[in-house]
């Protein structure tokens, strides 16, 4: 168990243009969903947490207007990159915790999303 | 502050010899998990292991083992008998509780390329 599944896998789009990725958890309920982003042979960079029912919680830096979390289920995030440039080319990965998970239960993510703007 | 630290760049292995990937941390934290991901070319992360900060018994997951030393805040992955399939990213990670709000977050470490040679 424990699968999520995140879409597209990758996206080619045009510089001011918006693009929406998925992660949906397929056989459990997160409660929690993190949405991270990864620059080449680079670690990962925790963008925002998004809460299911509440607005998500933003790192520092990170633009909320840019990117708009939106939690609707239990089962369901979704990251919007608005009015995207070539510098939001990157690769975007979510992971999810089960709703019943503590502090030492593990993340798990989706398959990432690589966006490329033009 | 909590700080993940991998301080292995790049590591070279033999194929079925056993390879220790290094990881330390720094939490003020009392309960917390520690986690290891692999990140092969195609970018998923796949969960290998997870020590909880009050497991006395280092965890260990078929060819994998988590050298887990509380005192020196160390929590080093140990791959036995590597294969070529081992060939990948490995990070580090440590979940860190939000008191205000009940919860976590994950911390990364840079992470480790490893190179399996046949």
């Amino acid at each position: 168990g424990a699968v999520v599944s995140q879409h597209p896998s990758w996206v080619i789009c045009k510089s001011g243009t918006s693009v929406k990725i998925e992660c949906r958890s397929l056989d459990f309920q997160a409660t929690t969903m993190f949405w991270y982003r990864q620059f080449p042979k680079q670690s990962l960079m925790l963008m925002a947490t998004s809460n299911e029912g509440s607005k998500a919680t933003y790192e520092q830096g990170v633009e909320k207007d840019k990117f708009l979390i939106n939690h609707a289920s239990l089962t369901l995030s979704t990251l919007t990159v608005t009015s995207a440039h070539p510098e939001d080319s990157s690769f975007y990965i979510c992971s999810a915790r089960r709703r019943e998970s503590s502090y030492n239960s593990p993340l798990h993510f989706g398959n990432g999303t690589r966006l490329t703007v033009t | 502050a909590q700080k993940i630290t991998q301080t292995q760049p790049g590591m070279f292995v033999q194929e079925k010899e056993a390879v220790t990937l290094d990881c330390t941390y720094d939490t003020s934290d009392q309960s917390y998990g520690l986690f290891w991901y692999k990140q092969p070319s195609s970018g998923e992360m796949i969960f290998l292991i997870y020590q909880g900060s009050y497991d006395e018994q280092n965890a260990t997951e078929g060819r994998y083992s988590l050298n887990f030393q509380k005192a020196r805040k160390s929590a080093n992955l140990v791959i036995s008998a590597s294969q070529l399939g081992d060939s990948a990213m490995y990070f580090c990670a440590m979940s860190h509780t939000i008191y205000t709000s009940g919860t976590y977050k994950y911390i990364f470490g840079t992470g480790t390329r490893l190179k399996v040679l046949a």
